[in-house]
């Protein structure tokens, strides 16, 4: 299976800039999504392949990537934003999540 | 607007087996495949796999294979896992979500706990 590998937490103050990162143990292309999840919620869609914002989602959200190195970038970090981040890949079969990134604010 | 509403929170026996349901509504239920996908409590995100209403064709994650069923009610426009042989490790909330390039639309979730 694809491993996608996320580093555990980040501590950011609001209106910083914070970027996500989203390791994949082979290529994925660019089939690469980003997930916001806050407790007792399901997860929110804000990227999809790699780089394309989702409908609704404000333009703070950024992704890049592509093959094995992704990232999500949130610009500026608003208290809102305390959550877990989730990236996606489904280009390989199984497809599979990374562990995830609980972003906290200072 | 595309809705996914799941069933209610169940309570089942180890050995036992569970369905849970989620009925789409908003959009055409058979030209969207519907995926399912497992959270433990404090653990990511497990993709079990899809079903494409339209015709009932079905994909698993093999480590899911014999674990989980997958079908859909066209007339009813719902969709449906059930899983079988529980134990412990199947305790977990499971959601349905629609769309391939990336899940854009997601049911509240089911949480099945498993216990005697």
């Amino acid at each position: 299976d694809t491993v996608l590998t996320q580093s555990p937490a980040l501590a950011v103050s609001p209106g910083e800039r914070v970027s996500i990162s989203c390791r994949a143990s082979e290529g994925v292309n660019s089939y690469m999504h980003w997930y916001q999840q806050k407790p007792g919620q399901q997860p929110k869609l804000l990227i999809y392949k790699a780089s394309n914002l989702a409908s609704g989602v404000p333009a703070r959200f950024s992704g890049s990537g592509s093959g094995t190195d992704f990232t999500l970038t949130i610009d500026p970090v608003e208290a809102d934003d305390t959550a877990t981040y989730f990236c996606q890949q489904s280009w390989n079969d199984p497809w599979t999540f990374g562990g995830g990134t609980k972003l906290e604010l200072k | 607007q595309v809705q996914l509403q799941q069933s209610g929170a169940e309570l089942v026996k180890p050995g036992s087996s569970v369905k849970i349901s989620c009925k789409a509504s908003g959009y055409t239920f058979t030209s969207y495949d519907m995926h399912w996908i497992k959270q433990q409590p404090g653990n990511g995100l497990e993709w079990i796999g899809w079903i494409y209403p339209g015709n009932g064709n079905t994909k698993y994650n093999q480590k899911f294979n014999g674990k989980a069923t997958l079908t859909a009610d066209k007339s009813s426009s719902t969709a449906y896992m059930q899983l079988s042989s529980l134990t412990s490790e199947d305790s977990a909330v499971y959601f349905c979500a629609r769309d391939r390039g990336g899940f854009a639309y997601w049911g509240q979730g089911t949480l099945v706990t498993v216990s005697s």
